[in-house]
């Protein structure tokens, strides 16, 4: 099983700050990488998929990079209604797996 | 547009089993995988797995195997997870979601089912 791991556990950052998560795969999934958003009381939403293509209408401030085993999402001037936990997860093999998610909080 | 519409939240007793419903609209049901993942209270998202419906094709988690079923109804554009055996840990809000048009990722979510296990 990929173990997929994500740093930091928890942000806090101020409003138009730019924040970088990072994701960790513990082996080469290639581009097989999605990153969601999950704000709170509410459904997880696709953000990025193919680690850097941005779902139908994302804000242009999310951005995705990374191969093989790293990978970031990016979040430039981050906006209050930013405040949520982010997940990536693998579906380069089965089974496919989710990283533990980071909590973006609002200072 | 494509939606998914999961059915109601359950209570169940240990032991016993539980079948949540997540009915698809838009796009073409069965070629498109659908994904079942939970989310315990303050926990993050465990995936449980994945059918395509048009093919019969499933693979699921090691340790839900042999305690889930996942299945789809082509008439009713619906995918079924069932769960028996339920234990206190199987509360969570379960999610079904629908494949993207390019690739296996979850691209489209269900509003999620409350299952609590509870004595």
């Amino acid at each position: 099983e990929i173990v997929v791991t994500q740093s930091p556990a928890i942000l806090s950052v101020s409003p138009g700050e730019t924040v970088i998560l990072s994701c960790r795969a513990s082996q080469n999934i290639r581009r097989d990488l999605a990153w969601y958003q999950q704000k709170p009381g509410q459904s997880p939403r696709l953000l990025i998929y193919a680690a850097s293509t941005g779902a139908t209408g994302l804000p242009a401030r999310f951005s995705g990079s990374g191969s093989g085993t790293e990978f970031t999402l990016t979040i430039s001037s981050l906006q209050s209604e930013d405040l949520a936990v982010y997940y990536c997860q693998q579906y380069n093999n089965w089974p496919r797996t989710f990283g533990q998610g980071t909590k973006v909080e609002i200072k | 547009q494509v939606q998914l519409v999961q059915s109601g939240a359950e209570v169940k007793k240990p032991g016993s089993s539980v079948k949540v419903s997540c009915k698809t609209s838009g796009g073409t049901f069965g070629s498109y995988g659908i994904t079942w993942v939970r989310q315990a209270p303050g926990q993050g998202l465990e995936w449980m797995g994945r059918i395509i419906p048009i093919l019969g094709i499933k693979n699921s988690a090691q340790k839900f195997q042999g305690r889930v079923t996942f299945t789809a109804d082509k008439s009713t554009n619906t995918a079924y997870m069932e769960m028996s055996s339920l234990r206190f840990e199987d509360t969570a809000v379960y999610y079904c979601a629908r494949d993207g048009v390019s690739g296996p990722y979850s691209a489209y979510w269900g509003q999620g089912t409350l299952v609590t296990v509870s004595s």
